[in-house]
């Protein structure tokens, strides 16, 4: 079954510094990897997705995320945080000629001023 | 604009009873799904449905039911047979053909948070 494993389940991160999430998926040929954030008492919010060419995706709000084959991994990165982006990140995952997502767990970003 | 709309916000249920949550979708989208989140615990996935008048049990799909009347609408209804019903309820859509990028991938609610009282 495929699956999609955070790592992390929280981050403490200073305002201004990199950021680095980790997402690791189940093997599967051709994944679909996404990730979404949810602020507080929110639905989620699509970030960014992947399905072929470039590794490197850009997303929304300043926010990139890189695809590796050999690593089984879909890192999100901020080169620099903002009070803003304190939320829960979810990492998630279709295969080819599936639309259902499976989800991580979710990793908790708070920002420390 | 096209979006998907979970009512009320906030609910209460008091012991023994059932109680339902809205979610209407106007994108037209096939597939509709309900998730109960608990803190740390993600996403747990209650029920989805693909086409009307079809719908399946998801991992936690004890204590819950649901309808697909419409294509807009997949509402949740909690029962009295749920013993821990308190947490965050989101309902999400999304297609099921079509094989550009822009098919892939869920639109969510923004929730609704049931406490028992």
């Amino acid at each position: 079954a495929q699956s999609v494993t955070q790592p992390d389940i929280h981050i403490t991160v200073s305002e201004g510094a990199s950021l680095e999430l980790r997402c690791n998926y189940s093997y599967g040929a051709t994944p679909y990897l996404f990730w979404y954030v949810q602020s507080p008492g929110q639905g989620l919010q699509l970030l960014l997705k992947y399905f072929s060419g470039d590794t490197l995706v850009q997303g929304i709000k300043g926010f990139e995320a890189e695809f590796k084959r050999s690593q089984s991994s879909f890192n999100l990165r901020k080169p620099s945080v903002h009070w803003s982006d304190a939320a829960e990140y979810f990492c998630a995952r279709s295969g080819a000629g599936s639309y259902q997502l499976t989800f991580g767990k979710g990793t908790k970003l708070s920002v420390i001023p | 604009d096209g979006g998907i709309t979970q009512s009320p916000k906030y609910l209460f249920r008091k012991e023994g009873q059932n109680v339902t949550l809205s979610c209407e979708q106007n994108l037209n989208h096939d597939a509709m799904y309900w998730y109960r989140q608990d803190p740390g615990q993600g996403l747990r996935l209650i029920y989805y449905s693909q086409i009307v008048n079809d719908f399946q049990k998801g991992d936690i799909a004890e204590g819950y039911s649901v309808s697909r009347e419409k294509k807009e609408s997949f509402p949740l209804t909690v029962t009295s047979a749920q013993k821990n019903p308190t947490a965050f309820y989101l309902c999400a859509s999304g297609l099921t053909s079509g094989s550009t990028q822009l098919n892939y991938g869920y639109t969510f609610g923004s929730g609704t948070r049931l406490t028992v009282v």
